[in-house]
């Protein structure tokens, strides 16, 4: 079991393009959460989905989009980048309890 | 709304020398307190659940207890190793999502 993979491990942006990121899970885990982790901020919940089909705004979802075609595809779609998004991005899956997570995107916006 | 805070921020420890981290919890009903561990430039890496009041869970050097209203992971005689940063988070009843505190960044000198 690869667990959760993330592409890409780095991206530089300019300001206004836009991007996706990639997460996909091997455990068929329903749950599927997308985070950003900023220096002394702890991690942040952008989006969430508890199964394909259905997804739903986390505390920080301004400037994101997601969606949930399958089980073990769940990409984050950033439209118009600005500088605030620079940061870390990782993926999680989860089946009932603890929540597994990919090793990161870390996404410089300039 | 849930909060964790954990404690101290930083906490610089010699090899061999035990110590605990705190981390003190509100939550509406607590599901499960989660211990993850992580190194610089990667993903969170689940170490310990907790389910209720009284628990205690180990790993190697590592303890989780649960109180009501706090966590603490105690580590004994610690490695250099063992130098990560430790983050905790609190799950209510209800909620697919977590709430994470900001973490406790432990350095072991050798």
């Amino acid at each position: 079991n690869a667990g959760v993979t993330q592409t890409p491990k780095f991206r530089i942006l300019k300001i206004g393009q836009s991007m996706t990121l990639q997460c996909t899970q091997d455990m068929n885990h329903n749950y599927m959460y997308w985070y950003r982790q900023d220096p002394g901020m702890g991690l942040k919940l952008i989006y969430y989905s508890v199964g394909a089909g259905i997804t739903d705004k986390g505390e920080v979802p301004n400037g994101y989009n997601v969606s949930r075609s399958t089980t073990e595809d769940f990409p984050l779609r950033l439209e118009l980048a600005a500088p605030s998004q620079t940061s870390v991005y990782f993926c999680a899956s989860s089946g009932y309890n603890e929540q597994f997570f990919g090793p990161g995107t870390r996404l410089t916006v300039l | 709304e849930d909060q964790v805070t954990q404690s101290p921020e930083a906490l610089r420890l010699q090899e061999g020398e035990s110590s605990s981290l705190n981390c003190s919890y509100t939550v509406s009903g607590l599901r499960g307190l989660f211990w993850y561990r992580q190194d610089p430039g990667k993903g969170p890496e689940f170490l310990f659940t907790l389910y209720s009041a009284g628990e205690e869970k180990e790993k190697e050097r590592l303890k989780a207890t649960l109180t009501k209203k706090e966590s603490f992971l105690h580590i004994t005689a610690p490695k250099p190793e063992d130098s990560a940063t430790y983050l905790c988070a609190v799950q209510a009843f209800g909620n697919e999502k977590l709430t994470f505190g900001t973490g406790t960044r432990l350095t072991i000198i050798p």
